[in-house]
């Protein structure tokens, strides 16, 4: 089985450019997890969605992040305008939930590097 | 909010030597994940406890969670090259909506030497 897929592997890009990551969960899974990860922070929960419905984005950095995910196959996290502090890794990661947390499967992850 | 706290950091071992990380919440927790992270990879759920007291054993490996379910262990032991990476361990939400997700530990680095 294909297990959560996520692009672009790695992203170089100038600072103040737009940057999407997308990420397509494994099928039959209900809820998705974008994450941040750097040396300083650790693994950062940035968003979560149940359904397709984003349940709490309390870790989203600051308006520049954005995140939507349109069907249950596919989801996007958007930053715009991106910073040079924005360089980490980002991970998506699914699971199916019910009633208590099952397993997060998590994608490859996302090298972010803005200059 | 909730906090999961792991100690060590880092550990460095020689090949053989066991290995222990520890994992401590500020809450009581329905249940604890586990996960391992090699270098450049992502993380790997490894297991789940539910129970007070539960310990299981994946060869190698001891995952315990309290009495209490605030704390829990994982133990190496016999320590090999290929268990080098960041283990974590992650608790759920406290309450409502916020179940859905994980909290995750700051993870300890292992590394072995050969």
């Amino acid at each position: 089985d294909a297990g959560v897929i996520q692009s672009p592997r790695h992203e170089v890009t100038e600072m103040g450019q737009e940057v999407t990551l997308r990420c397509k969960p494994i099928s039959g899974h209900n809820s998705l997890f974008w994450y941040r990860q750097t040396m300083m922070r650790g693994l950062e929960l940035l968003i979560y969605f149940n359904n397709n419905v984003p349940i709490d984005d309390s870790g989203m950095p600051e308006d520049r992040f954005s995140a939507k995910m349109p069907n249950a196959s596919f989801s996007t996290l958007k930053i715009q305008p991106s910073e040079p502090r924005d360089s980490a890794v980002y991970f998506c990661a699914s699971s199916f939930w019910r009633q208590i947390n099952q397993p997060q499967h998590f994608g490859d992850g996302t090298r972010l590097s803005i200059l | 909010g909730q906090q999961v706290m792991q100690i060590p950091q880092y550990q460095h071992v020689q090949e053989g030597e066991d290995f222990t990380t520890y994992c401590n919440s500020s809450t009581t927790l329905s249940n604890i994940q586990w996960y391992k992270q090699r270098p450049g990879g992502h993380p790997v759920f490894l297991i789940q406890l539910v129970k007070s007291g539960e310990v299981k054993k994946q060869k190698r490996l001891t995952f315990q969670f309290g009495e209490a379910k605030k704390n829990s262990s994982l133990h190496i032991t016999a320590t090999q090259t290929t268990d080098v990476g960041t283990y974590f361990c992650a608790g759920p939400g406290n309450s409502g909506g916020s179940n859905y997700k994980l909290t995750f530990g700051k993870g300890t680095l292992l590394t072995v030497n050969p």
